[in-house]
């Protein structure tokens, strides 16, 4: 089976850094995503990692070690628009590539 | 994403009755993925499903639930007999192969 284990709240100032991890357990992995949703509205894809490393996208970057199982979202100078959950997916080979879904942290930006 | 297009975005329905649900997916995307949530909660995969076939449908629930994508037509997820504990935003996914996945809007489903 495959499980995803992500903080369930975050809460952050406004202007500041946060990093949400995510840890996982799956066979056959094959990358993990990044998702944003707010309030219940679609969530938008945010970020992909397939290989160890950090990838950049604007204010947000994302990190995954294969071998510790391991990612995290880092926002950077964080806007009071960043308040919403945030989802970390994996692709298993061994779901035919499906991505299963973490539940979810919810990001707080305080003024 | 507003490519992957899903109606109705509103469903009532009655206890008993068949509710059914269409999905769009984006243009050259062959990948549909069904999604339910609750309020509160995570998103909870569903089935998986290629043009007419299925990939994977080990979160679809044994009984009343099904799901199909035809060779032509949308994508329908089809729930016979709802019961209360039905209700929830089912959201759809496209994608190509293995690469990232787009959401449409949902669709929030009321059984009354």
């Amino acid at each position: 089976g495959q499980s995803l284990e992500q903080p369930s709240e975050v809460t952050a100032v406004e202007g500041a850094i946060v990093q949400i991890n995510c840890t996982y357990q799956t066979s056959g992995f094959y990358g993990l995503s990044w998702y944003q949703q707010h309030d219940g509205g679609a969530p938008t894809f945010l970020s992909y990692n397939g290989l160890d490393g950090l990838e950049e996208t604007g204010r947000f970057s994302s990190f995954l070690s294969r071998s510790d199982s391991y990612g995290y979202l880092l926002l950077q100078e964080l806007q009071m628009k960043d308040s919403a959950s945030y989802f970390c997916a994996v692709r298993s080979r061994n779901s035919g590539y499906a991505l299963n879904f973490g539940k979810g942290t919810s990001l707080l930006v305080t003024p | 994403n507003a490519g992957v297009m899903q109606n109705p975005r509103h469903l009532v329905r009655r206890r008993g009755q068949e509710a059914r649900l269409r999905c769009s997916p984006m243009k050259g995307h062959s990948h549909v993925y069904w999604y339910r949530q609750l309020p509160e909660e995570g998103l909870k995969f569903m089935v998986y499903l290629q043009k007419e076939n299925i990939i994977d449908e080990s979160g679809m629930p044994k009984e009343r639930f099904s799901a199909e994508f035809p060779k032509e037509g949308p994508s329908i997820l089809r729930i016979q007999q709802v019961v209360r504990g039905d209700s929830a935003a089912y959201f759809c996914a496209s994608s190509r192969a293995n690469t990232e996945a787009f959401f449409g809007q949902g669709t929030r489903l009321t059984v009354v």
